[in-house]
């Protein structure tokens, strides 16, 4: 079975600051997909990005990266300059084989707060 | 810009009745989810749908739980009779396909009393 840890349960920041969200996943399997994912006040699960367990490419989307790196399970995301909208729930997920990637396995989910 | 539709988003019941929920996935989509996501903890699938048929209910408490989409398109979760562990919220999500990202609704958040 698979697991999915989000180590830091609430973060809280000051604008403007960088923010680093761990995620540590355990599986057996060689294929499958990493996943982000938001969840503002208002309830619903934004997607952010997927990665393959192929694909150790780091990723940059504007002020959002991801490091993954498979040597130590992980895949973290970092938020550069942070601002108040960031505020929310992030998850991390994981997909095992990648035949329906709504089939997924969350973690606990970290809080962040950024205040201004 | 086409969204997951879900009702109500709030519903408080009393324990032991009937409650459902509905949830309208954005048009096209044949895969449909529904999750459920206990107050401070990541969502859980309960059960996935493939057009109308189901593809996965191993995590669904079938003996008050049931989940339906009957015509393919809309969906709706029945819990019969709720219990004070219900209390959750409970999300519905679609993808075009089984490999495609799926898009979430705002939810059904539901309080058992």
């Amino acid at each position: 079975a698979q697991k999915v840890t989000q180590a830091q349960t609430e973060i809280s920041v000051v604008e403007k600051e960088d923010v680093t969200l761990d995620c540590v996943y355990e599986t057996r399997d060689t294929t499958y997909y990493l996943f982000w994912y938001k969840q503002p006040p208002s309830g619903e699960l934004v997607f952010l990005i997927r990665r393959n367990s192929f694909d150790e490419q780091n990723e940059i989307s504007g002020r959002y990266s991801w490091n993954f790196q498979k040597s130590t399970s992980s895949f973290n995301f970092t938020i550069t300059a942070s601002q108040v909208v960031d505020s929310a729930v992030y998850f991390c997920a994981f997909n095992a084989g990648g035949t329906s990637y709504g089939k997924l396995t969350f973690g606990q989910g970290t809080i962040l707060t950024v205040h201004p | 810009e086409a969204e997951v539709a879900q009702s109500p988003r709030y519903k408080i019941t009393e324990k032991s009745q009937a409650v459902a929920f509905w949830c309208d996935p954005i048009s096209g989509h044949a895969t449909l989810y529904w999750y459920r996501q206990i107050l401070g903890q990541g969502p859980e699938l309960l059960v996935q749908f493939q057009d109308e048929s189901v593809v996965d209910d191993s995590q669904l408490p079938k003996d008050r739980f049931s989940a339906e989409r009957l015509k393919g398109v809309d969906s709706t979760l029945k819990i019969q009779p709720a219990e004070l562990g219900d209390s959750a919220m409970y999300l519905c999500a679609s993808s075009f396909q089984i490999n495609t990202e799926a898009f979430f609704g705002q939810g059904t958040r539901l309080t058992v009393v």
